[in-house]
């Protein structure tokens, strides 16, 4: 049984620049949320998506947006990234308000 | 949204003494409590949960309890461990959607 699985591992971005995570959930999860955790901090809420649509959101601005699909899978973009995007980006899958299970992240550097 | 406040944000033991980490809320409808455990450079990892018509729940030597009225639930480590070392973080869920909030952390070292 697969659990929740993320690429890539490690990215590295310049100021400006656009990028897209992929996060694809535990079997027989349908819902995917995202969080961003900056060094020594607890992850934050960014959103989450059920049912191919975006349920809720955290305080994050327009420049994160995401996706899910009839998989299940779900992609996090963000654009026109700043110094302080970098950070560990984590996915948590769970089967409708169940318990959540994350992913392995995908760290983050703009540089 | 919830106010989430953990406290201590450091706790150093020695190897066999006992653990507390304790966690207040703000949201009085809150109804579901996990604390997770995250290794350096690692996910965080579910060890245990506990829902709001339960007051305390075991899991060889982890527990956690809560006190509704009081807005707060702890975690107990028994007979710490040097591999226990991590940051351990609660996340008291909002009811009525899967949305989490997040403590700051407590950073756990277990001296040998």
């Amino acid at each position: 049984d697969a659990g929740v699985t993320q690429s890539p591992t490690h990215l590295i971005k310049t100021r400006g620049q656009q990028v897209t995570l992929r996060c694809s959930p535990k079997s027989g999860h349908d819902t995917v949320s995202w969080y961003q955790q900056a060094l020594g901090q607890g992850p934050q809420f960014i959103f989450q998506y059920y049912e191919e649509e975006e349920r809720q959101r955290g305080n994050f601005p327009d420049r994160f947006s995401g996706h899910q699909f009839p998989n299940y899978s779900s992609e996090l973009n963000v654009n026109a990234l700043l110094l302080g995007d970098s950070a560990l980006y984590l996915c948590a899958s769970s089967w409708r308000e169940e318990t959540q299970y994350f992913g392995p992240g995908t760290r983050l550097l703009v540089l | 949204g919830e106010n989430v406040e953990q406290h201590p944000s450091t706790l150093s033991v020695q190897e066999g003494d006992s653990a507390v980490i304790k966690c207040t809320y703000s949201d009085s409808a809150s109804n579901y409590f996990p604390w997770y455990k995250q290794e350096l450079g690692k996910r965080p990892q579910l060890i245990i949960d506990i829902r709001s018509n339960v007051g305390e729940k075991k899991d060889q030597r982890i527990a956690v309890t809560l006190n509704k009225t009081a807005k707060h639930f702890s975690l107990h480590i028994t007979e710490t461990q040097p591999e226990d070392s991590a940051v351990y973080f609660c996340a008291p869920k909002d009811p009525g959607i899967n949305k989490f909030y997040f403590g700051s952390g407590t950073k756990l070292n277990v001296k040998p």
